[in-house]
């Protein structure tokens, strides 16, 4: 089955520096990947996602790379600001496949 | 629209007594999914419905049953609560089960003594 290793777990940063969080993928079907943010307390959010026909998306500070070759994709933030903390968890699923793997997430945290 | 809602909150068990939470959603979904989030561990599947009336497990169904007796809502059980089973749960549904966003509901926070 598909397994999504997501690095790293935790990332401190300083308000207005920007932020990558990287997943590998195993399975070379996968076209589908996802990212959710979850604030403390609440349920995972959609916030970006991307299909392996695309190699970039933005949407404001916001932005998801892929690189089907090394079968990896990114999430940048830029301009980060605190109500960026956050866990992220990206995913990855194929089309058939009723079930996205998820990443075990990373815990953002922006520093004023 | 309310989106996905969950009851309860929170909840306390003692080892071996049951519970069934509650997952409904008004958005007409046909796929609904039930996980649960433990520290380092991410979001994992317990079980899932692809649509009235059906049922299938996730990664880590023992000890958990489900039913889906009605589109709108997913109930998941626990007949004989564990300590292990103290997590935070979340229910999610889709549109369709391939490609498509999950929505999330806001979590059961569950606590087994």
């Amino acid at each position: 089955g598909e397994n999504v290793e997501q690095h790293p777990s935790t990332l401190s940063v300083q308000e207005g520096d920007s932020a990558v969080i990287k997943c590998t993928y195993s399975d070379s079907a996968s076209n589908y990947f996802p990212w959710y943010k979850q604030e403390l307390g609440k349920g995972p959010q959609l916030i970006i996602d991307i299909r392996s026909n695309v190699g970039e998306k933005k949407d404001q500070r916001i932005a998801v790379t892929l690189n089907k070759t090394a079968k990896h994709f990114s999430l940048h933030i830029t301009e980060t600001q605190p109500e960026d903390s956050a866990v992220y968890f990206c995913a990855a699923s194929k089309g058939g496949s009723y079930i996205p793997t998820f990443g075990r997430g990373t815990s953002l945290i922006v520093h004023p | 629209n309310a989106g996905v809602t969950q009851t309860p909150k929170f909840r306390v068990l003692k080892t071996g007594q049951s519970m069934t939470l509650l997952c409904a959603q008004d958005m007409n979904h046909e796929y609904m999914y039930w996980y649960r989030q433990d520290p380092g561990m991410g979001l994992r599947l317990i079980h899932y419905s692809v649509g009235e009336g059906t049922t299938a497990k996730g990664e880590v169904p023992d000890g958990y049953n489900v039913s889906r007796l009605k589109k709108q809502n997913f109930l998941l059980g626990l007949e004989s609560a564990a300590p292990s089973q103290t997590s935070v749960y979340f229910c999610a549904s889709s549109r369709s089960g391939t490609q498509e966003t999950q929505y999330f509901g806001p979590g059961t926070r569950l606590l087994v003594l």
